[in-house]
């Protein structure tokens, strides 16, 4: 079992919902948590950084990071064709030197 | 401020050769880690690289290795080639050794294995 797990999807919405995208984890040393955003053929692109439990918000993004239920969330707001690419989680901590544990991704589709 | 350049970015190999990949990292980065994104696997870390030093790695079989030069510039190699070794390899520099919050990626080296 990975210790990252991530739904694939692909998950399609139209535009202007609410996308609610979800990560749960097993290792309980972790302590930073990411999102990136990939579109098909370019790197990942950081959009979310969290250090601990709690919620972040930066534009119509919103991360939530649960460490009692090992469980992290990101919100999309007004949904926009633009943000249609595979959402990745990552997550980190000490123990394994600070190197980056993903998700295997979920592809979003946001139809006009 | 130019971004993370890697090259090449589409590699054709067959089984049993070798392969280097190179990344340049954003001015004035001294950390290049690199990952392996497959679609079974995901993403995966396979070495981190800071001041000329192998600060960490993953769990990779010894076919991977890789070295960083005194201007910060990596390269990655993978010997013995493997079908399943067919991937983008992915690099990301930051300022400094286990700095997640400012990690950028490159576009990648798609890498295939006849």
């Amino acid at each position: 079992q990975k210790e990252v797990e991530q739904d694939p999807g692909p998950l399609s919405v139209p535009e202007g919902a609410i996308v609610s995208l979800n990560c749960t984890y097993s290792n309980s040393a972790f302590q930073y948590f990411m999102w990136y955003r990939q579109y098909s053929r370019k790197g990942p692109e950081l959009l979310m950084y969290t250090y601990s439990s709690g919620n972040k918000e930066d534009g119509r993004f919103t991360a939530q990071v649960d460490k009692s239920s090992k469980y992290i969330s990101l919100f999309i707001r007004d949904s926009q064709p633009s943000d249609s690419a595979t959402y990745l989680c990552a997550m980190t901590g000490p123990d394994s030197g600070y190197a980056l544990n993903f998700g295997k991704g979920t592809s979003l589709l946001v139809t006009p | 401020k130019a971004g993370v350049t890697q090259t090449p970015r589409y590699l054709i190999k067959t089984r049993g050769q070798q392969v280097t990949l190179s990344c340049s990292p954003i001015s004035g980065h001294r950390s290049v880690s690199w990952y392996q994104q497959t679609p079974g696997q995901g993403l995966q870390f396979l070495f981190e690289y800071f001041s000329e030093t192998q600060r960490n790695k993953g769990n990779f079989p010894g076919r991977f290795s890789g070295r960083q030069f005194s201007n910060s510039r990596s390269e990655m190699n993978v010997s013995t080639l493997e079908l399943g070794d067919s991937a983008l390899y992915l690099c990301a520099s930051s300022p400094g050794a286990g700095r997640t919050d400012t990690q950028y990626f490159g576009p990648g080296t798609r890498l295939t294995v006849l």
